[in-house]
C-alpha cells in the first residue's frame, strides 16, 4: 500500500520561512517523479511544483517560482519543499503526491500552512 | 493556464445517479486523454477515482465512471450512497513539463 506521509506545516509570519517532508512507503520511491499541490481555504487544488525521479530537474508554478524549492533524498524515501518569503496567500494545505502519466494518482492527507501575524 | 470549469454543486438521492462536468479548452481535455477524478472527503488525502478518462484503479466501485466528449470531461457516479457525499475536482494534462496539469473548480456531491 502506497504511504505519503507529510509533515512540517504550521504557523508562520509572512516573509518567513518553512520546509515541509514527505516521507514514502509501499512504492520504489527513486522511479518517480513527484510533486507538490496546495489547497488554500474554501479554495480549489492548485499545482506547486515537480521534481524528476533523480532530482536532476525541478519545476515550479509561476506563483511560487524564485521562493520554493523543490529537493529529495532517495536514500531516505523522502520528499522535501523549502518555502521562503512566505505570504499571506501561501496559506494552504499541502499535499505530497506520486503522478502516473503525468497527473496526481496517490496523495498524502497534508499538512497545513498558515501565514500570519 | 485558467481553472477547468465544474459546477459548485451537485445534488441526488440515494440511488439515483449523478453527472458531474468539467469544462476546459483544446489546449487540455481538447488535446488529451489524460483526465483524471479525485475524491476529496475534508482532512482525508485526495482519492483518484478515474484516470485517463475512463480507467478505474482497482478498489474504485464501477458505480463510478466518466467520459469525454470535445473539451468536456464528466463523471457519473450511479446508484449514490451517502459515503459518496464528497468533494469531486477534475484534473487535465495541460502539455507542458513546466505546467503539467490543470485542476477543477471542484463539485460538492450531496447525497440527500
Amino acid at each position: 500500500e502506497v504511504q505519503l506521509v507529510e509533515s512540517g506545516g504550521g504557523l508562520v509570519q509572512p516573509g518567513g520561512s518553512l520546509r515541509l517532508s514527505c516521507s514514502a512507503s509501499g512504492i520504489t520511491f527513486r522511479n518517480y517523479a513527484m510533486h507538490w499541490v496546495r489547497q488554500a481555504p474554501g479554495k480549489g487544488l492548485e499545482y506547486v511544483s515537480s521534481i524528476t525521479s533523480d532530482g536532476d530537474s525541478t519545476y515550479y508554478a509561476d506563483s511560487v517560482k524564485g521562493r520554493f524549492t523543490i529537493s529529495r533524498d532517495n536514500s531516505k524515501n523522502t520528499l522535501y519543499l523549502q518555502m521562503s518569503s512566505l505570504r499571506g496567500e501561501d496559506t494552504a494545505v499541502y499535499f505530497c503526491v506520486q503522478p502516473s502519466d503525468w497527473l496526481p494518482f496517490y496523495w498524502g492527507q497534508g499538512t497545513p500552512v498558515t501565514v500570519s501575524s | 493556464q485558467s481553472a477547468l470549469t465544474q459546477p459548485a454543486s451537485v445534488s441526488g438521492s440515494p440511488g439515483q445517479s449523478i453527472t458531474i462536468s468539467c469544462t476546459g479548452t483544446s489546449g487540455d481535455i481538447g488535446s488529451y486523454d489524460l483526465v483524471s477524478w479525485y475524491q476529496h472527503h475534508p482532512g482525508k488525502a485526495p482519492k483518484v477515482m478515474i484516470f485517463e478518462v475512463t480507467k478505474r484503479p482497482s478498489g474504485v466501485s464501477n458505480r463510478f465512471s466518466g467520459s469525454k466528449s470535445g473539451n468536456t470531461a464528466s463523471l457519473t457516479i450511479s446508484g449514490l450512497q451517502a459515503e459518496d457525499e464528497a468533494d469531486y475536482y477534475c484534473c487535465s494534462f495541460a502539455g507542458s513539463i513546466t505546467f503539467p496539469y490543470v485542476f477543477g473548480t471542484g463539485t460538492k456531491v450531496n447525497v440527500v
